[in-house]
């Protein structure tokens, strides 16, 4: 156990609506970082938080978007579901930026 | 830009030999290198790190190897053994602070 907790394990939707992921790091970790990995693909960087603001930015699309809250947790909304968007998505946190990260189980998504 | 790419998707060994991955970096200004293990159905587990500023560091049954100057780093496993099966990923840190993973490379242990 990694001590990231990721929320929901499945979820399972229609295209057109809006999911939302969410994201316990571990005690302690300031940083959170969430990937996508589509089946027998690797890890998309798609967005990371230190302490509450947006650090760096990957390869995220204008329909996803993401926070960190005070209490460190983060969330990551999912709009306009396509069929395209079904994927594991995983969270990881780390300590500082920079240290070695470490994942939750993930959340895999079904877009039917 | 960046890229992370692995020199080869599926690598078959036979239990008890030693593993070797190997994994190639274009950022030449990334400092920081990490490998992941990941099972199926699991998310990546961290194995080893190493920072630019080194060219070796050791774990348990696990050795990485970074050549800065063909922007290589390779993951040695020691006497392999079945729990060893996963894909691993070789990832790195630029100095925007992104950790960018490769495609990965399927170990397979061999009976």
């Amino acid at each position: 156990d990694s001590g990231v907790t990721q929320t929901p394990k499945h979820l399972i939707t229609a295209t057109g609506q809006r999911v939302t992921l969410r994201c316990s790091p571990r005690s302690g970790d300031l940083s959170v970082y969430w990937y996508q990995q589509s089946l027998d693909q690797g890890l998309q960087f798609l967005i990371q938080y230190y302490n509450g603001e947006e650090r760096a930015k990957g390869n995220i699309l204008e329909r996803f978007s993401a926070q960190q809250f005070p209490d460190l947790h983060s969330e990551l909304n999912l709009s306009s579901l396509e069929l395209g968007d079904s994927a594991l998505y995983f969270c990881a946190s780390s300590v500082e930026v920079g240290t070695e990260a470490f994942f939750g189980q993930g959340t895999r998504l079904t877009v039917v | 830009g960046e890229s992370v790419g692995l020199h080869l998707p599926t690598l078959s060994v036979q239990e008890g030999d030693n593993s070797i991955i190997n994994c190639a970096y274009s950022n030449s200004a990334s400092d920081y290198f990490i490998w992941y293990k990941q099972e199926s159905g699991k998310g990546p587990q961290f194995i080893i790190d190493i920072r630019s500023n080194m060219d070796k560091r050791q774990g348990q049954r696990v050795t990485v190897l970074l050549n800065k100057t063909v922007k290589h780093l390779s993951l040695q496993i020691a006497a392999t053994q079945p729990g060893d099966s996963a894909v691993y990923f070789c990832a790195e840190r630029g100095r925007d602070d992104k950790i960018i993973f490769g495609k990965g490379t399927r170990l397979h242990i061999l009976p």
